[in-house]
């Protein structure tokens, strides 16, 4: 089984600042099959990004995922209000054992 | 609209049993792999079951492999996990999500809002 580690587990920042997540895979994700998730309190998640840098439908351009092999990182540009949320990945290259990291949760500063 | 509704959630003791249910509507309910994944309280994510879109394929997490059967009505589009032998550590929200593909190995597009279940004395 994949084991995805998130860093750090809290962010703490400020609207307008760049937030960068970091998502490391116990072995190499075949296929950069990667997916990153937004779930705000009371919510269920929404997908954000998958293939490890393709935006899902309606998603704004100001996320981007990047990364390869065990080594992935999801980038949030310009914090806005409603960006503030936990985000955790998934890797779906060791399927249909899919997994989840931990979670990085994105505070206000 | 892609809608996903669960229902069957509630209090169960130790060892009790539970059906949960996926209504599902706004896009072709067999044409796509279904799971089920779950969050207890103040936690992360866990994937717990997969189902293809035929019905043809299962698959399960080992924490509830044995305990847990997952199936779909595809003509009344709507999916379901059977949960027996339920333990305290099964206490969770429970979700449906939707594969992007008739294959159950691939990202989650769409969630339900989830049902929560209590195992408790």
């Amino acid at each position: 089984e994949i084991v995805l580690t998130q860093s750090p587990g809290t962010l703490s920042l400020s609207p307008g600042e760049r937030a960068t997540l970091s998502c490391r895979a116990s072995q190499s994700v075949s296929s950069s099959y990667l997916a990153w998730y937004q779930q705000k309190p009371g919510q269920a998640p929404r997908l954000l990004i998958y293939g490890a840098s393709s935006r899902a439908t309606g998603i704004p351009d100001r996320f981007s995922g990047s990364g390869s092999g065990t080594d992935f990182t999801l980038t949030i540009s310009r914090l806005e209000p409603e960006d503030f949320a936990v985000y955790y990945c998934q890797q779906y290259g060791s399927s249909p054992r899919l997994t989840f990291g931990g979670g990085t949760k994105v505070e206000i500063k | 609209e892609v809608q996903l509704v669960e229902s069957g959630g509630g209090l169960v003791q130790p060892g009790g049993s539970l059906r949960l249910s996926c209504a599902a509507s706004g896009f072709t309910f067999s044409s796509y792999a279904m799971s089920w994944v779950r969050q207890a309280p103040g936690k992360g994510l866990e994937w717990v079951s997969a189902i293809s879109g035929s019905g043809g394929s299962t698959y399960y997490a080992d924490s509830v492999k044995g305990r847990f059967t997952i199936s779909r009505d595809n003509s009344k589009n709507t999916l379901y996990l059977q949960m027996n032998s339920l333990r305290a550590e099964d206490t969770a929200v429970y979700y449906c999500a939707i594969h992007d593909s008739p294959m159950a190995t691939t990202f989650f597009d769409y969630w339900g809002q989830g049902t929560l279940v209590t195992v408790s004395s």
